[in-house]
């Protein structure tokens, strides 16, 4: 079947913004999601946002969906070392992306 | 603490020897899953299940049973593994399905 895809790395230096993109398969998904692995644990869920918004804003945090292209990204701002993980967007009844690691260079 | 717990974290083990994975959940979820990671490919979902005694295949699910008699426990039970299984593999619970769900920490499964 089609998948969720998601470019596999990122690096950034510390300060900048960080963009992880993501296209995903269920027109019909209500709910999409980003959830972040640290190295050795399990994932965390980050965010979410609903399908009938365009945009969602938490702290450093800012996610986008254009549906008409079936697109979600995660920007984060300001960037930190501690940012550094494996980030994985999910369409509704959890099919995830292959994940994007991100790494942030001091 | 609401938790997910896998156990073993860690396994090597031989081709054919019949191995468990338990997961055990203490937030009455319904809905429990189990995944498997792998380089390049992110998480496949193997099974999952609704509800007690409601379990179904997910986009992985040859070479694994599941069995869902208690609400807190999902086990994963490879009858004969092979070293295709080689993987790290999570259990996840959540409220239902379209809910967020909350991982294990992982089990990291060998098969030589």
């Amino acid at each position: 079947g089609e998948d969720v895809e998601q470019s596999l790395f990122l690096s950034v230096r510390e300060g900048d913004s960080s963009v992880i993109n993501c296209t995903y398969t269920d027109s019909s998904s209500t709910y999409l999601y980003w959830y972040k692995q640290e190295p050795g644990a399990g994932l965390q869920l980050l965010t979410y946002i609903f399908s009938n918004m365009d945009m969602k804003q938490d702290q450093r945090l800012t996610v986008l969906l254009n549906k008409k292209d079936k697109h979600l990204s995660l920007r984060i701002a300001d960037t930190q070392t501690g940012d550094s993980a494996i980030y994985f967007c999910a369409e509704i009844g959890m099919r995830f992306g292959a994940g994007t690691r991100l790494t942030v260079k001091p | 603490e609401a938790q997910v717990t896998q156990n073993p974290r860690y396994l090597i083990t031989v081709t054919g020897k019949k191995l468990t994975v338990t997961c055990s959940q203490n937030m009455n979820h319904e809905y429990m899953s189990w995944y498997r990671q792998d380089p390049g490919l992110g998480l496949r979902q193997i099974y999952y299940s609704m509800n007690v005694e409601v379990t179904d295949k997910g986009d992985v699910p040859e070479g694994y049973k599941v069995s869902r008699k208690e609400k807190r426990n999902f086990p994963l039970i490879l009858e004969s593994p092979s070293p295709n299984q080689t993987s790290l593999y999570f259990c996840a619970s959540s409220l239902s399905w379209i809910h967020e769900q909350y991982f294990g920490p992982g089990t990291r499964l060998t098969v030589t």
